[in-house]
């Protein structure tokens, strides 16, 4: 178990269906990522949410949309995907006034299946 | 375009032997660097991060950075079957604008200790 938390840890949701995922730390860390993981391939980053401020990855589709209700919570709203997001989802946070050069630590993922 | 490169392996060494891990990066002006060790079908997990020319040693585990070359390796000492996983070494993208901390993965070493 790691110290960030992700909701649910599997999801099966149909191309018309709304989910949601959830991801929550509790170490004070003021940065906090989503990312997207195909089998065999390096995590790719979709969002990072960092003192307030919300960076995107130009490529996610805009079907994929990200919530940050407080500093210790980042939800990612998921409305009409497609089979090819079919993924693991990685939530990960860092620490520090200066988060440049900290590292990541990783919640254990939701695995997600698109029918 | 920033790169990590690795060889993907399967890098396989007996038990008890030193497994050594290797990662090159395209910025010079990289600073940190992570290495995270994922089972299949789990999330990463931070094993070793360095900042500074030299060696960083943590249990059977040392990181060896060398910003001239822009290299940077792990060994595993007294490797276990336990340790058979895939290793990504990772790098800050320094140029990421704001108090953000992108990091540009490498595709990963597939290592496999052998009884």
């Amino acid at each position: 178990d790691t110290e960030v938390t992700q909701t649910p840890k599997h999801l099966v949701m149909g191309m018309t269906n709304k989910k949601s995922l959830k991801c929550e730390q509790h170490m004070g860390h003021r940065a906090m990522y989503w990312y997207k993981q195909k089998a065999k391939k390096p995590p790719e980053l979709m969002f990072v949410y960092s003192y307030e401020k919300l960076s995107i990855n130009e490529s996610v589709p805009s079907r994929f949309s990200p919530e940050c209700p407080n500093s210790s919570l980042l939800n990612l709203h998921l409305h009409a995907l497609q089979p090819e997001d079919s993924a693991l989802y990685l939530c990960a946070s860092s620490q520090g006034r200066t988060v440049k050069n900290q590292p990541q630590h990783f919640g254990d993922g939701t695995r997600l299946s698109i029918l | 375009q920033k790169e990590v490169e690795q060889n993907s392996g399967p890098l396989s060494v007996p038990e008890g032997a030193i497994a050594s891990l290797n990662c090159t990066y395209s910025d010079r002006g990289s600073q940190s660097f992570f290495w995270y060790r994922q089972y299949s079908g789990k999330s990463p997990e931070l094993i070793m991060f360095i900042y500074s020319n030299g060696d960083k040693e943590d249990g059977r585990f040392t990181a060896q950075l060398n910003k001239a070359s822009q290299y940077v390796s792990l060994l595993i000492r007294d490797s276990q079957p336990s340790d058979s996983a895939t290793y990504l070494c990772a790098v800050n993208d320094r140029d990421y604008g704001g108090a953000t901390n992108k990091l540009i993965f490498g595709t990963g070493t597939l290592l496999a200790v052998q009884p």
